[in-house]
């Protein structure tokens, strides 16, 4: 079955250190990958995704993510963390059912706290 | 460009009342969802659509009705609202890609409290 994990349900990090959240996914085919951003109390933003080519995006806000076929893995990392990028991140992956009907397989997301 | 928007934005319903949520696009997007989102459970899709007229089941339907009579709206219907059913909503669309990406666009949520 398709699903995508979230190892880490909390993180912390001081401002300034560096950032990885991980994100691993089962899905039989080539994936289309995403991760998106969600500031407390609002809607979801995309930071960034991965439908073919070089396997390292560049997102926005400073985001990369790098995805490793061979792990199922599609990482997320930012070199130095700002205080206001604490929020709930969210990894997912893009299907495609019998109808050709396009959907996002979600993961449970994890929360990133940033200490000044 | 408004993107997508969402009303109401909170809402206080008692057990077995009614009640409609709106979701509107301006982006000319084919696809539409509604997802409910829950402490530790992630986003959970109740019903989507793929264009205008149709509407499918996702994985938590029960006790939600949708409509997309036109191409721009997405209506999410509580016929008798339950505590079970308090959480946060948000809409998504999606345009029509061939192969994709095709990545979703959220409204800011709507909080709906049953009592």
């Amino acid at each position: 079955a398709q699903s995508v994990t979230q190892p880490d349900i909390h993180i912390t990090v001081s401002e300034g250190a560096s950032l990885e959240l991980r994100c691993n996914y089962s899905y039989g085919a080539t994936p289309y990958l995403f991760w998106y951003v969600q500031s407390p109390g609002q809607g979801l933003q995309l930071l960034l995704k991965y439908f073919s080519g070089d396997t390292l995006v560049q997102g926005i806000k400073g985001f990369e993510a790098e995805f490793k076929r061979s792990q199922s893995s599609f990482n997320l990392r930012k070199p130095s963390v700002h205080w206001s990028d604490a929020a709930e991140y969210f990894c997912a992956v893009g299907t495609l059912n019998a109808g050709n009907n396009r959907k996002l397989i979600w993961g449970l997301g994890t929360s990133l706290a940033v200490n000044p | 460009n408004a993107g997508v928007t969402q009303t109401p934005k909170f809402r206080v319903l008692k057990t077995g009342q009614s009640m409609t949520l709106l979701c509107a696009q301006d982006m000319n997007h084919e696809y539409m969802y509604w997802y409910r989102q829950d402490p530790g459970m992630g986003l959970r899709l109740i019903h989507y659509s793929v264009g205008e007229g149709t509407t499918a089941k996702g994985e938590v339907p029960d006790g939600y009705n949708v409509s997309r009579l036109k191409k721009q709206n997405f209506l999410l219907g509580l016929e008798s609202a339950a505590p079970s059913q308090t959480s946060v909503y948000f809409c998504a669309s999606s345009a029509r890609l061939a192969g994709g990406p095709y990545e979703q666009y959220f409204g800011p949520g709507t909080r709906l409290t049953v009592t």
